[in-house]
């Protein structure tokens, strides 16, 4: 069972577009959101990360935003550039550290 | 810093045999977790070690599948005997933690296993 959903599965953004993806979760008790970025054949690479006593988090052309009520989590990549075609993991842990992780999206940047 | 080293980065073997996946986390990390990533089922954590105690096994799919930690800079993961829907990729990731503090994961390159 899913801790963590994730939709959409894959998007196509042309380049310079904006790429969203979102993340949902049911688990209160979470209060750490990292977004992580996967090329093939390399290991998952840490993103960006929130914490619920904030709404939006900004790092260059990355921004989570964060609604603690609808406990939904969103990445949105801005001007998207052809290096960003990757698999994209929302994610979540609580206190313990242990991360569950969204199913993924795969990005494709078209040039 | 070298970050998390997986070995090996390819494991091809047949039915019944043990494999043993090997890892080295970064210095200092205290925390150390062994994901599994297939299509079907995305990234499953199977075991994860804080300090080189195992605090949670539950994700260890079966028997089969047994995990150490015997000192703080190397990890197994065996499988024995393997079987074919064994075949993943299998990531190694460590982590530091301080108290409400996430300083997030830093994953290996992964072990590519397929199971013949």
């Amino acid at each position: 069972q899913q801790q963590v959903k994730q939709s959409p599965q894959s998007l196509i953004v042309q380049k310079g577009g904006i790429s969203i993806i979102n993340c949902a979760y049911e688990n209160t008790a979470f209060d750490y959101f990292p977004w992580y970025q996967q090329f093939p054949g390399k290991g998952p690479a840490l993103l960006i990360a929130i914490r619920p006593d904030v709404s939006e988090k900004k790092e260059g052309r990355f921004t989570i935003s964060f609604n603690k009520s609808a406990k939904q989590f969103s990445l949105h990549i801005m001007d998207s550039q052809p290096g960003d075609s990757a698999t994209y993991f929302c994610a979540a842990s609580s206190n313990d550290y242990k991360l569950s992780f969204g199913a993924g999206t795969t990005v494709t940047v078209r040039a | 810093d070298a970050g998390v080293i997986q070995s090996p980065r390819h494991e091809v073997t047949e039915m019944g045999q043990e494999v043993t996946l090997r890892c080295k986390p970064i210095s200092g990390h205290d925390y150390l977790f062994w994901y599994r990533q297939t299509m079907m089922r995305g990234l499953e954590l199977l075991i994860y070690f804080n300090n080189n105690v195992p605090i949670d096994d539950s994700g260890m799919p079966e028997d089969r599948f047994s995990a150490k930690m015997p000192n703080a800079s190397f990890s197994t993961l065996k499988i024995q005997p393997s079987e074919p829907r064994d075949s993943a990729v299998y990531f190694c990731a460590s982590s530091r933690g301080q108290g409400a503090i996430h300083y997030g994961y830093t994953f290996g390159s992964g072990t590519r296993l397929t199971v013949v």
